[in-house]
């Protein structure tokens, strides 16, 4: 099985602030998708953001963006202008050849 | 509009009971999967389907069935052979060459065992 770590159980942020969320996960292919997704109190699983392991250019969802090093294997998410509405739980995703695998998660918190 | 539907939203199991959790999309994608979820952690992948009548085990198998007879449809089945049962069960799709789209998450069954 693929292996997706997130080393970060939870963080906090202060609304307004910025956030760095940490994801490594390990592949001997060259090809793949990373997503981040997000699961609210709701527990509904919401796409935030995704890449392309092809693609150099580092992927941005209006305040959310990614740091994707490819040769560190490495795929963090970046949140910026933090909300109230940001706090969640966090999952990194790997995905090839359909298969797709979850990190552990890291729960956001927002203090006002 | 398209997505998922997850049935029950709760369910409740007797211990040696078999429970089927329903899983049906309308999106016209190709693949299906099954995740089960416990607290506080992430995703675990049970079964998923790539194409009609075709499934593959997951990392977490033992203990659940799967079909796939109609592409809309992908059943899961609690067998009593799972020791463990209780925890978030989550449905997702996506479409076959569409992969880095993302997939379509269902809204959960949660299993409890009584």
């Amino acid at each position: 099985a693929q292996t997706v770590t997130q080393s970060q159980p939870e963080m906090s942020v202060q609304e307004a602030e910025t956030v760095t969320l940490s994801c490594t996960y390990d592949t001997s292919e060259s090809d793949y998708y990373l997503f981040w997704y997000k699961q609210p109190p709701s527990r509904q699983m919401i796409l935030v953001i995704r890449q392309e392991a092809y693609k150099q250019q580092n992927a941005t969802e209006n305040r959310f963006s990614v740091n994707f090093q490819k040769a560190a294997k490495s795929f963090s998410l970046k949140i910026s202008d933090s909300q109230l509405g940001d706090a969640a739980m966090y999952f990194c995703a790997y995905s090839n050849d359909y298969k797709l695998s979850f990190g552990a998660g890291t729960t956001v918190t927002v203090r006002a | 509009d398209g997505g998922i539907t997850q049935s029950p939203k709760y369910l409740f199991r007797k211990e040696g009971q078999n429970v089927t959790l329903s899983c049906e999309q309308n999106l016209n994608h190709d693949a299906m999967y099954w995740y089960r979820q416990d607290p506080g952690q992430g995703l675990r992948l049970i079964y998923y389907s790539q194409i009609v009548n075709d499934f593959q085990k997951g990392d977490i198998a033992e203990g659940y069935s799967v079909s796939r007879e109609k592409k809309e449809s992908f059943p899961l089945t609690v067998t009593s052979a799972q020791k463990n049962p209780t925890a978030f069960y989550l449905c997702a799709s996506t479409s076959v060459g569409r992969e880095g789209g993302g997939y379509t998450f269902g809204s959960g069954t949660r299993l409890t065992v009584v």
